[in-house]
């Protein structure tokens, strides 16, 4: 079946401009999961979804960084009045559970990335 | 907080090489631990993983045991193809609450000639 997809699959943007980024998870899976990959510090969490909610939005690095989900589904990554520093590939990941139990580990599905490049 | 540390690379070997890439971590409780691969131009895919100590995650060749006693995760595979060139990441999930969050390591770059 078809895995997690997102789009674009790269953006260059202007420093100031907002930028939105798009991930489709897994059809079921109900937990979703954005993540940053940059050279200098390698790949952190974001941010989790548990259906359309937010438990942990503890990675967001600043308040320009902002998330949501509708329908269980699509997922849109915003930052606003990008900076430089923003430059990263941008991955999302979905798993099928609910991750509650301790001891269970869900595996998590990973999209090809939206590599963003901030001028 | 939980951390990763795998060995840095880049890491070069000629086919039918024995490999080995060192992971360790720091973490409270039991994490689950995995290895990811991300081939060149493709997503992170899991490699294999271990939930408990002592477990032996295996996949493709590649293995990697749960060492509780040295909080270690090394992934080795006993003969190297040149289609394994790729950066390899070691990483680790919360226990507890926060299983949800996955730790990276700063990857470790493959390349195997032929």
């Amino acid at each position: 079946g078809a895995g997690v997809s997102q789009s674009p699959s790269n953006k260059v943007t202007e420093k100031g401009k907002d930028v939105e980024l798009r991930c489709d998870p897994i059809s079921g899976h109900t937990a979703l999961y954005w993540y940053r990959q940059s050279l200098g510090q390698g790949l952190e969490f974001l941010i989790y979804f548990q259906g359309n909610s937010a438990p942990d939005k503890s990675g967001l690095p600043s308040d320009r960084f902002s998330a949501e989900r509708t329908g269980g589904s699509v997922s849109t990554l915003t930052i606003q009045r990008t900076q430089q520093e923003d430059s990263a590939v941008y991955l999302c990941a979905s798993s099928p559970h609910r991750v509650r139990l301790a001891g269970y580990t869900d595996t998590q599905y990973f999209g090809p990335g939206t590599r963003l490049t901030v001028l | 907080g939980n951390s990763v540390t795998q060995m840095e690379g880049p890491v070069t070997l000629s086919e039918e090489a024995f490999l080995t890439i060192n992971c360790t971590y720091t973490a409270t409780g039991y994490p689950s631990l995995f290895w990811y691969v991300q081939y060149p131009g493709e997503g992170l895919q899991l490699l294999l993983k271990a939930t408990k100590a002592d477990d032996k995650g295996s996949n493709k060749g590649f293995e990697a045991t749960y060492r509780k006693e040295t909080t270690s995760f090394h992934l080795e595979k006993g003969s190297v193809q040149v289609s394994d060139s790729a950066v390899y990441f070691c990483a680790l999930s919360g226990s507890g609450g926060s299983n949800y969050k996955l730790t990276f390591g700063k990857g470790t770059l493959l390349t195997v000639n032929p």
